[in-house]
């Protein structure tokens, strides 16, 4: 149990499809991001929320939408993705925006986009 | 920006031998923290070691050190006593120090085999 829990581990979704990625900690962190590792890629930031309020959206496109209604909760909602959206997406948890005292990750949900 | 350059895509280390990670990074920046981090099969991205920029001392936790070398900007990751389950992908990871800062950067990762 990494401190991170992600739902769900694996996602295969159509490109017409709607599905929402959620993410939870009971850490006491204040922060949350979201991650998309594709395969022979860096691990590229996507949002970062602070105390609830979304700080950084790095370009990512409007089919992703996320929401943060608690410093506890995050979720990632997903509609008309494209195979190349198929990736693993980390969720992760931090004391403060920008820690220098480390990042918890989750397991990440493995996405398949068909 | 800052880069980060892991040159080694695959590492083989006989179990229970020491083996070196590299890293190295490309700032301007004074103040900021370098992390590493081991992902096996499962995809969970775990903890391993954290070095501050101004800290005098190499960080070390466990079979884990880091060498840092601040003036050639590396930040190399030694595990002592290999163990089978070392094997998974590591990365190192940039982050800048100070308020509003909240990116973490990432390598491209190797991929750490461990012989039995």
């Amino acid at each position: 149990e990494t401190g991170v829990t992600q739902t769900p581990r694996h996602l295969v979704m159509g490109m017409t499809n709607k599905k929402s990625l959620k993410c939870e900690q009971h850490l006491g962190h204040n922060a949350m991001y979201w991650y998309k590792q594709s395969a022979k890629k860096p691990l590229e930031l996507m949002f970062v929320y602070n105390f609830k309020e979304q700080t950084e959206n790095n370009s990512v496109p409007s089919r992703f939408s996320p929401e943060c209604p608690n410093s506890s909760h995050l979720f990632l909602h997903l509609h008309t993705l494209q195979p190349e959206d198929s990736a693993l997406y980390l969720c992760a948890s931090s004391p403060t925006g920008g820690s220098d005292y480390g990042y918890t990750f989750g397991s990440g949900t493995r996405l398949t986009v068909v | 920006a800052q880069k980060i350059t892991q040159t080694q895509p695959g590492m083989f280390v006989q179990e229970k031998e020491a083996v070196t990670l590299d890293c190295t990074y490309d700032t301007s920046d004074q103040s900021y923290g370098l992390f590493w981090y081991k992902q096996p099969s499962s995809g969970e991205m775990i903890f391993l070691i954290y070095q501050g920029s101004y800290d005098e001392q190499n960080a070390t936790e466990g079979r884990y050190s880091l060498n840092f070398q601040k003036a050639r900007k590396s930040a190399n990751l030694v595990i002592s006593a290999s163990q089978l389950g070392d094997s998974a992908m590591y990365f190192c990871a940039f982050h800048l120090s100070g308020a509003g800062s909240y990116q973490l950067t990432f390598g491209k990762g190797t991929k750490l085999s461990v012989i039995p």
